[in-house]
């Protein structure tokens, strides 16, 4: 168990930049989840995939964001024409499939918006 | 729908005394409780898990929580704070079914020597 990898640690963006960040999971773990969390707040649920499907999506997800995880593995979260309102910490985590298991999280990647 | 209220964004006890941190859920399906913490720059890192059986949970480090059905609260407790233990804790709901879970905004522990 190698844990779940995030890559960058941090980014610094100018406003109106396209950011990607990837998140490699835990190898055994089908289910893969985004979330964004600001300052003093907890995280907050963007998406989640189930292997390759994207089966749910938070309203929070603007059409500026999108997940993909082509083969079931990695996963990727783009943001495009970032905003200021971007700057957050993302957090990737992966579990496997029963409700009752719990997210092993990643150390997010930290995103500040210029 | 499923929602956390954390009480109190900030907790300070002394070292050696006990840690007591409230959550409480709202959930429509019987519900899974979690606790994580975060230490900062870090991901979270799961504390303890209530999903059926027995009510008081064990978790690493010495804590532990009690769901409570009726008073719809998952409150973590510790008896003799350490210093390691100051960082940021999370309580979390999900359910039977669910997909996803759903933090409350945090709580942050000082621990004074």
């Amino acid at each position: 168990d190698t844990g779940v990898s995030q890559d960058p640690r941090h980014k610094i963006t100018k406003r109106g930049q396209n950011v990607t960040f990837r998140c490699d999971p835990i190898s055994e773990h089908n289910r893969l989840y985004w979330y964004r969390q600001t300052l003093g707040q907890g995280p907050e649920f963007l998406t989640y995939f189930q292997n390759e499907a994207q089966l749910e999506k938070s309203r929070l997800l603007s059409d500026r964001f999108s997940a993909e995880r082509p083969k079931g593995s990695f996963s990727t979260l783009e943001i495009q024409r970032t905003e200021q309102g971007d700057s957050a910490m993302y957090l990737c985590a992966s579990s496997l499939a029963p409700a009752n298991s719990p997210l092993h999280f990643g150390n997010g990647t930290r995103l500040t918006v210029t | 729908a499923q929602s956390v209220t954390q009480l109190g964004s900030h907790v300070s006890v002394s070292e050696g005394a006990l840690v007591l941190l409230r959550c409480n859920y709202s959930s429509s399906v019987p519900p899974y409780l979690f606790w994580y913490v975060q230490y900062p720059n870090q991901g979270l890192q799961l504390l303890l898990k209530y999903t059926t059986g027995a009510t008081l949970v064990k978790g690493i480090n010495g804590f532990e929580a009690e769901f409570k059905k009726s008073e719809t609260s998952f409150h973590l407790t510790k008896p003799s704070a350490h210093m390691s233990d100051a960082a940021e804790y999370f309580c979390a709901v999900s359910g039977i079914g669910g997909n996803k879970l759903v933090f409350g905004a945090g709580t942050i522990l000082r621990v004074k020597s």
